[in-house]
């Protein structure tokens, strides 16, 4: 009983096709989250999205367009892929926007390899 | 701008050695804090959290952290580590965005090697 999945697990793929990473989350959740983690190993957060609002977007490139079609997925898709996509992509989900009383749940990753 | 800083990049210790990750953040407001682990190829998971009270807390695993609100810091302890320790520590803080909505600021990780 997964709390946050991710698909796939590894992508491996060529510089300018479009490829899409699946996340869900089976704890009634409100809010979830897209992390990169890049090859230093450095996390930084690059969309959030509450009962399916987008309410925080980091300064990424508009390659990149998240889609949550209900609270309890988020997915994002990637336009033209680059060499500087390859990382690890992490979602995460917590009960509530506002507070601080709560802590994320991560999921597995996607180790994403642009070719 | 908020951010979270991690001293240490890599650490290397012996079984039943003691362990302190340093972790500093910048940010006047109220925080809450976080450690978290991610063991080689796994998800990220939580060790500890401060939100509010008694500064000393303890965590999974026998780890704890010590929130010092003058120094700006929180960091995190083990008292003996031990070979399955080994793993990269994130320490991070829940920072406001926008208005009531709250965002997670990483550390750039720390690796703790244990050595059997």
């Amino acid at each position: 009983d997964t709390a946050v999945s991710q698909t796939p697990k590894y992508l491996v793929t060529q510089m300018g096709n479009d490829k899409s990473i699946k996340c869900e989350q089976n704890l009634g959740h409100d809010t979830m989250y897209w992390y990169k983690q890049d090859s230093k190993k450095f996390l930084k957060i690059m969309f959030s999205y509450n009962n399916k609002e987008l309410i925080i977007n980091e300064t990424v490139p508009n390659r990149f367009s998240p889609k949550s079609p209900d609270k309890a997925h988020l997915n994002l898709h990637i336009n033209s892929l680059e060499l500087g996509d390859s990382a690890v992509y992490f979602c995460a989900s917590r009960p509530g926007a506002s507070g601080g009383y709560n802590e994320q749940f991560f999921g597995p990753g996607t180790r994403l390899t642009v070719l | 701008a908020q951010s979270v800083s991690q001293h240490n990049h890599h650490v290397i210790l012996s079984e039943a050695a003691s362990l302190e990750l340093g972790c500093n953040y910048s940010y006047g407001g109220t925080v809450n804090l976080f450690w978290y682990v991610q063991y080689p190829g796994q998800h990220l998971q939580l060790l500890l959290k401060y939100f509010s009270g008694d500064p000393l807390v303890k965590g999974i695993k026998g780890f704890e952290a010590e929130f010092i609100k003058s120094k700006f810091s929180f960091n995190l302890r083990k008292p003996s580590v031990q070979w399955s320790d080994t793993a990269e520590y994130f320490c991070a803080v829940n920072a406001r965005y926008g208005g009531a909505t709250n965002k997670l600021i990483f550390g750039t990780g720390t690796l703790l090697a244990v050595q059997p």
